[in-house]
C-alpha cells in the first residue's frame, strides 16, 4: 500500500456520461498529480494541485476538470466520455515544496480503470 | 527538463545485474535524474533519484557520469519480479515528473 488510495478501482459506463475519480493522497502530502495511460500512449500528465491551488496543466482535455478539497483528496472529472477516453487514470502525491537536500519524488496510487463503452 | 533516450527493450538473465542506460546529454545542472518502474498496470514505483554523485539504496544503484550526460540504473540481482517498465526521468525540483515511453526490462529464467 503506497499510501495514496483511488477510487474506485474499476468504472465501466457510457459514451456521453460524467463520471468522478477520487484520489486521497498520502498523509502530509500537499500536492496531488493526475496521470491518464491508454493503451496505445505512456503516461500522460494532466494536471496538479498543491494546497488546493492548481499549479500545473498538461495534456489535460477541456471536458475534463479537477479540483483538491480543504482535506486534500482531488477529484478529477471527466464529461461527455467518448471511447478514447478509455484509460488508466493514476494519482500520485508529493511533499512540496522540495528543497535542495529533499528532492521529492512522487507516490502513486494503484489507478481507476475507466472503460467507456 | 532535459529529454533522456533509453533503449525501448533489454533482456536479463534471472539472478544476473541488469544494467538500465539513460541518455540525457542536455541535462542542466539543477536538474535531477530520478528513476521509476511500472509493473504491468500497477502505479509507477520510486525506485532512487541523483543530481551528480553515485546513488545507492535497498532496490538499486545509480551511476552518473561526470559529465551528467547519462546515468545507468543497476538491479544488482534481477529477479522475475523485476520485470518492469523502467522511466528515466530529469527534472528540476518542483517541475512536473513527465514520463517518456521507457525501457521494457524482461528478466527470464
Amino acid at each position: 500500500d503506497s499510501g495514496v488510495t483511488q477510487t474506485p478501482k474499476h468504472l465501466i459506463t457510457a459514451t456521453g456520461q460524467r463520471v468522478t475519480l477520487r484520489c486521497s493522497p498520502r498523509s502530509g502530502d500537499l500536492s496531488v498529480y493526475w496521470y491518464q495511460q491508454s493503451l496505445d500512449q505512456g503516461l500522460q500528465f494532466l494536471i496538479q494541485y498543491y494546497n488546493g491551488e492548481e499549479r500545473a496543466k498538461g495534456n489535460i482535455l477541456e471536458r475534463f476538470s479537477a479540483q483538491q478539497f480543504p482535506d486534500l483528496h482531488s477529484e478529477l472529472n471527466l464529461s461527455s466520455l467518448e471511447l478514447g477516453d478509455s484509460a488508466l487514470y493514476f494519482c500520485a502525491s508529493s511533499v512540496r515544496p522540495s528543497s535542495l537536500l529533499q528532492p521529492y519524488g512522487y507516490t502513486f496510487g494503484s489507478g481507476t480503470r475507466l472503460t467507456v463503452v | 527538463d532535459a529529454k533522456t533516450t533509453q533503449p525501448p527493450s533489454m533482456d536479463c538473465a534471472e539472478g544476473r545485474a541488469a544494467n538500465l542506460p539513460c541518455n540525457h546529454s542536455t541535462i542542466s545542472g539543477n536538474e535531477y535524474v530520478y528513476w521509476y518502474r511500472q509493473i504491468h498496470s500497477q502505479g509507477p514505483q520510486y525506485i532512487i533519484h541523483g543530481l551528480k554523485n553515485n546513488e545507492t539504496n535497498e532496490m538499486a544503484s545509480l551511476i552518473i557520469t561526470e559529465d551528467r550526460k547519462s546515468s545507468t540504473l543497476i538491479l544488482p540481482h534481477a529477479t522475475l519480479r523485476d520485470t518492469a517498465v523502467y522511466y528515466c526521468i530529469v527534472r528540476v525540483i518542483n517541475n512536473d515528473m513527465r514520463f517518456g515511453a521507457g525501457t521494457r526490462l524482461t528478466v527470464k529464467p
